[in-house]
């Protein structure tokens, strides 16, 4: 079984510009989060998507993030205006149920620099 | 403000000892604990888990012990190994709840 894919695994961009993380759930994983490590903090929970519906986005930072789950497959992360505050490891993770005694399996980030 | 905390941010142990990785959480809805190990440029790969109804839980090395009076629980590996050299993550959750991780704790096995 193939595991979580993201993509690109590190993307530096300055600030202001846009930049789109992707993440490839393992098949069949109905639930898919999105995660982010700043240096030396917690790692912080963005969202949760029910195949293509979002079911909490209560960690979604601001409006400048935009999550899709299109078909309820691939997922993407948008940030548009990047801030410098925005730098830090993006994880996604995917499971068979959501939460509870189902534990999450991870992509291995994508690390984004904003300059 | 972080309802699950590591208060130690790295940790050495020689190979063979004993490892113990702490972790505190404020949350009295906290039913469903987990520690997840991280090699650098990977994502966190689940190692063991612990639900509120029980106070210890063994696999092998690692051993999770809860306090819930407390609010606290550890990670215990013994023995330790150089592989065992990881950041470790303490998570928590309400069941059927998001999970909320700690800052993580780097252990350093020394051969």
């Amino acid at each position: 079984e193939a595991g979580v894919t993201q993509f690109p695994s590190h993307s530096v961009i300055e600030k202001g510009q846009t930049v789109t993380l992707r993440c490839d759930p393992i098949s069949g994983h109905d639930n898919l989060y999105w995660y982010r490590r700043v240096m030396g903090k917690e790692i912080k929970f963005l969202l949760h998507f029910v195949k293509e519906s979002k079911q909490d986005e209560s960690g979604m930072p601001n409006n400048r993030f935009l999550a899709e789950r299109t078909g309820g497959t691939y997922s993407t992360l948008k940030v548009q205006p990047a801030e410098l505050e925005d730098s830090g490891v993006y994880f996604c993770a995917s499971s068979r149920q959501p939460w509870g005694a189902n534990v999450l399996t991870f992509g291995a980030g994508s690390r984004l620099t904003v300059l | 403000d972080q309802q699950v905390k590591q208060n130690s941010p790295s940790l050495s142990v020689q190979e063979g000892r004993i490892s113990i990785l702490n972790c505190d959480y404020t949350n009295s809805m906290f039913d469903y604990f987990l520690w997840y190990k991280k090699y650098p440029a990977e994502g966190p790969t689940f190692l063991i888990s612990i639900s509120s109804i029980k106070d210890k839980n063994e696999d092998g090395r690692f051993t999770v012990f809860l306090n819930k009076s407390a609010k606290h629980l550890s990670l215990h590996i013994v023995p330790s190994q150089p592989g065992d050299s990881a950041v470790y993550f303490c998570a928590a959750s309400p069941t059927g709840n998001q999970f909320y991780f700690g800052t993580g704790t780097s252990l350093t096995v020394i051969p």
